[in-house]
């Protein structure tokens, strides 16, 4: 079936510009993860939706970043007045989220959008 | 959250098996080991997860110590294709998982 698919691939701004990032997760995947992962370095947890229940936005690093699910499925990241600091590639997962055994199910990851903040 | 500890990178010779420890000394008892890999310029994969027996699959074995305060993910018979950054995961009390800096496997023709 179809994998988790992210759009666009790339994106170019300017700085202060406002940047929407979409993800399409695999269908009847409940959990939604969303990261960031500058050059050279490992993947930064932004937010992360499970169901109906509220997300957890511990890991957006200002309240320039917001992110919504739709209908407990595609999900959008904006940036607002986007910054350089704020290039990298935002990778979306999702899953089936937690087992009742405690174990998390295994996140399969799209193919992220590369930004660029000019 | 119990964290993990890996070496920067290893080296491997194409054909033999590739073993990637993992440190977890802080795991507590309900909390499962992850791994995944990232290909350059790719997001990352799913390879294996255990709690504590040792388990395999048509990817990668994962071997437990019976103290679960650390662990090694082999792959039995390396290829090229698996050079990738290969990053272990104890499951967090919460829902985000931390993908620290992993260990960058090169695999060597």
């Amino acid at each position: 079936g179809a994998g988790v698919s992210q759009s666009p691939s790339n994106k170019v701004t300017e700085k202060g510009k406002d940047v929407e990032l979409r993800c399409d997760p695999i269908s009847g995947h409940t959990a939604l993860y969303w990261y960031r992962q500058s050059l050279g370095q490992g993947l930064e947890f932004l937010i992360y939706f499970q169901g109906n229940s509220a997300p957890d936005k511990s890991g957006l690093p200002s309240d320039r970043f917001s992110a919504e699910r739709t209908g407990g499925s595609v999900s959008t990241l904006t940036i607002q007045r986007t910054q350089q600091e704020d290039s990298a590639v935002y990778l979306c997962a999702s899953s089936l989220g937690r087992g009742t055994s405690g174990r998390w199910y295994e996140q399969f990851f799209g193919p992220g959008t590369r930004l660029t903040v000019l | 959250d119990a964290k993990t500890t890996q070496p920067p990178s290893m080296d491997c010779a194409e054909g033999r098996a590739a073993n990637l420890p993992c440190n977890h000394s802080t795991i507590s008892g309900n909390e499962y080991v992850y791994w995944y890999r990232q290909i350059h310029s790719q997001g990352p994969q799913y390879i294996i997860h255990g709690l504590k027996n040792n388990e395999t699959n048509e990817m990668a074995s994962l071997i437990i110590t019976e103290d679960r305060k650390s662990s090694t993910l082999i792959l039995p018979h390396a290829t090229l294709r698996d050079t990738a950054v290969y990053y272990c995961i104890v499951s967090p009390s919460g829902q985000n998982f931390v993908f620290g800096p992993g260990t960058r496997l090169s695999v060597l023709p």
